[in-house]
């Protein structure tokens, strides 16, 4: 059974720092990972899609890499913003018979201070 | 594009009633996924449709739990008697085909069971 973490929970850093977020995977038969950012009381955003045959996606500030054989992928995030303050949350799609739907991890939670 | 649809945004009920909860997936999607989230459990799959016919139900928790998808363009989630314990955030998703594609979230659906 497919099972995801994050570290770290949770995070704070000053306005301009760049940081980067963590998420493991126990099972490297993906077909893709997704980040999501949620904010309180709200749906989830989608931010990158990276396929299992891809390495990175860029969007802005935002850089995802995936290292499957390792399980492990990373969300950088440049120059953050007290608008990015924010959960985010890595969800994997397994290759797992019959199963399409994703696997999520607990999130970090990430507040930047201005 | 709308985006998923999803509606009540807020349902607060008794327990032993009758909950049910409606989701309009992205046009052209053929993939539809019910997901809960709680602050013990995080986000998890509940079924998972392709082309309206459920293919995994094994995230549905009891019998109290049903959901159907008449349309392509219609699905519901219900919950028939409900318990406090049923009290959290459901999402609705959907994406085109079934592997390997994003998912697209709505706002989700905040329940509380009193």
């Amino acid at each position: 059974k497919q099972e995801v973490t994050q570290i770290p929970a949770a995070l704070s850093v000053p306005e301009g720092e760049n940081l980067v977020l963590n998420c493991s995977f126990t099972d490297s038969a993906i077909y893709n990972l997704q980040w999501f950012r949620q904010d309180p009381g709200k749906g989830l955003t989608s931010l990158l899609l990276i396929q299992s045959s891809q390495r990175e996606q860029t969007s802005g500030r935002l850089n995802a890499s995936l290292d499957k054989s390792s399980g492990r992928s990373t969300l950088y995030i440049a120059a953050s913003q007290p608008g990015d303050s924010a959960t985010y949350l890595c969800a994997v799609c397994s290759m797992d018979t019959g199963r399409r739907a994703l696997t999520f991890g607990s999130g970090t939670r990430l507040q930047v201070q201005p | 594009d709308a985006g998923v649809i999803q509606s009540p945004r807020h349902e607060v009920t008794e327990m032993g009633q009758e909950v049910t909860l409606r989701c309009k997936p992205i046009s052209g999607h053929n993939s539809l996924f019910w997901y809960r989230q709680t602050m013990m459990r995080g986000l998890e799959l509940l079924i998972y449709f392709n082309n309206n016919v459920p293919i995994d139900d094994s995230g549905m928790p009891e019998d109290r739990f049903s959901a159907k998808m008449p349309n392509a363009s219609f699905s519901t989630l219900k919950i028939q008697p409900s318990e406090p314990r049923d009290s959290a955030v459901y999402f609705c998703a959907s994406s085109r085909g079934s592997r390997g594609n994003e998912q697209f979230f709505g706002p989700g659906t905040r329940l509380t069971v009193l």
